[in-house]
């Protein structure tokens, strides 16, 4: 069945470092990908999307590009800062009319000042 | 716009007591479900629903019951809770195949 794998956490960072959180996908048709970050005691929210192979979302300089050779869909930003710190969830929408949405298990992200 | 509210916020019940979590939208979304957070297992899929008067059991739907008899309500009960049932529980609605939008969550625990 589907399935999204992403990295391990806890993540802990300096202030301006380089972030990379991996996420590779299983999937049989063509879903749309999608990453989420929850805030402490915050439900879920979308952070960005791509919808088709090599595609790129972005947002609040996030970045993360739909590559379907490498099933992967890795969240990148170049400057983290302090109020990055959250947890993030890779995930991908049903596909072949399951309505069933699958979301990874989450990557806990620490920024240090 | 509310968006997605949920209530309550926090809840704590005793082994065998009944509870409906409530979760409303005002988006006009068809597609609703619910999912529980627990540490390091990620959301996992409750249930979820269509639209009115159609659900389905995603990945952990057992102690679990749902309705959906309005396109803005999509109530989750629990018939006789359990210790394993303590977790976060947050509603979510959007399409069927694109972005979701959840609520704060209720944080149940059950003693």
């Amino acid at each position: 069945g589907d399935s999204v794998t992403q990295m391990e956490g806890p993540v802990t960072l300096s202030e301006e470092a380089f972030l990379t959180i991996n996420c590779t996908y299983t999937a049989t048709g063509y879903p749309s990908l999608f990453w989420y970050v929850q805030y402490p005691g915050e439900g879920l929210q979308l952070l960005l999307k791509a919808t088709k192979a090599d595609d790129k979302g972005s947002n609040k300089g996030f970045e993360a590009t739909y590559r379907k050779e490498t099933t992967s869909f890795h969240l990148e930003k170049g400057s983290v800062q302090v109020s990055d710190s959250a947890v993030y969830f890779c995930a991908l929408s049903p596909t072949s009319g399951t309505y069933k949405y699958i979301f990874g298990t989450g990557t806990r992200l620490k920024v240090l000042a | 716009n509310a968006g997605v509210t949920q209530t309550p916020k926090f809840q704590v019940l005793k082994t065998g007591q009944s509870m409906t979590l409530q979760c409303a939208q005002d988006m006009n979304h068809e597609y609703m479900s619910w999912y529980r957070q627990d540490p390091g297992m990620g959301l996992r899929l409750i249930h979820y629903s269509v639209g009115a008067g159609i659900t389905d059991q995603g990945e952990v739907p057992n102690g679990y019951n749902v309705s959906r008899s309005t396109t803005e309500d999509f109530p989750l009960r629990l018939l006789s809770a359990a210790p394993s049932q303590t977790s976060v529980y947050f509603c979510a609605t959007g399409t069927s195949t694109d972005t979701q939008y959840f609520g704060p969550g209720t944080r149940l625990t059950v003693l």
